[in-house]
């Protein structure tokens, strides 16, 4: 597996207002992810994040809403732009180390209250 | 697309056996993969099936039937920490898709 941090832990932001999530990776990973999920439901993905490419967003999700930056292969950023009460969530980065399985693994997410 | 359902919530006793079960559908399937969720935390990594049959890593088995499109965990010797969500992905076409997850309530 990896260690993988996230900040900011959480975050209490005010309408129309954006906020940058940092996912930090203790080893060069080739795939990582981002990830909603919203109070009692289960995992969203929002988009691939590409290292020196735009990411590859998921249906219902675009760019101008979720910028997405991957400097290199330890590091990325979602950014949560123009925020509204519905983007209240906890918002996950995810690796996929291989070694046969492609497992993703899970930072401790972000979560997100917007009044 | 990927469908995958899941009951959503069983409650059983300490040092019990549990078995919760996955159903889906999906096409280029390429693996299935439980998680851990507790109240508050990221999923955490639990099994991984990919071939038919029965996987066992310590308290926790899992079985992949691929042409009934099944899984199952089985959760042995229920302790209090096991109370959590459990969540089931797919992935098919590369992409992983995962299941709302059945909360398991452990009581004393």
């Amino acid at each position: 597996s990896a260690v993988i941090s996230q900040k900011p832990s959480r975050d209490i932001c005010q309408r129309g207002t954006s906020l940058t999530i940092q996912c930090q990776v203790d080893s060069q990973v080739t795939m990582m992810f981002w990830y909603r999920q919203q109070p009692g439901q289960s995992l969203t993905l929002i988009a691939t994040a590409n290292q020196g490419s735009e990411a590859t967003y998921e249906s219902g999700f675009v760019i101008d809403k979720f910028p997405i930056s991957r400097p290199n292969l330890t590091f990325s950023t979602l950014t949560v732009s123009n925020m509204s009460p519905e983007d209240s969530s906890i918002y996950l980065c995810s690796v996929e180390i291989g070694m046969g399985s492609d497992t993703q693994y899970f930072g401790p997410g972000t979560r997100l209250t917007v009044l | 697309g990927q469908n995958i359902d899941q009951p959503t919530e069983m409650t059983a006793t300490e040092g019990a056996i549990v078995q919760i079960n996955c159903t889906y559908q999906t096409s280029g399937f390429n693996g299935l993969f439980w998680y851990q969720q507790h109240a508050g935390e990221a999923p955490t990594f639990l099994s991984y099936n990919v071939l038919d049959g029965l996987e066992e890593k310590g308290r926790f088995s899992s079985f992949l039937s691929r042409s009934k499109g099944y899984s199952y965990l089985l959760l042995k010797e229920l302790q209090m920490k096991d109370s959590a969500s459990y969540l089931c992905a797919v992935r098919g076409n590369n992409r992983l898709a995962f299941g709302k997850g059945n909360q398991v309530v452990v009581i004393p």
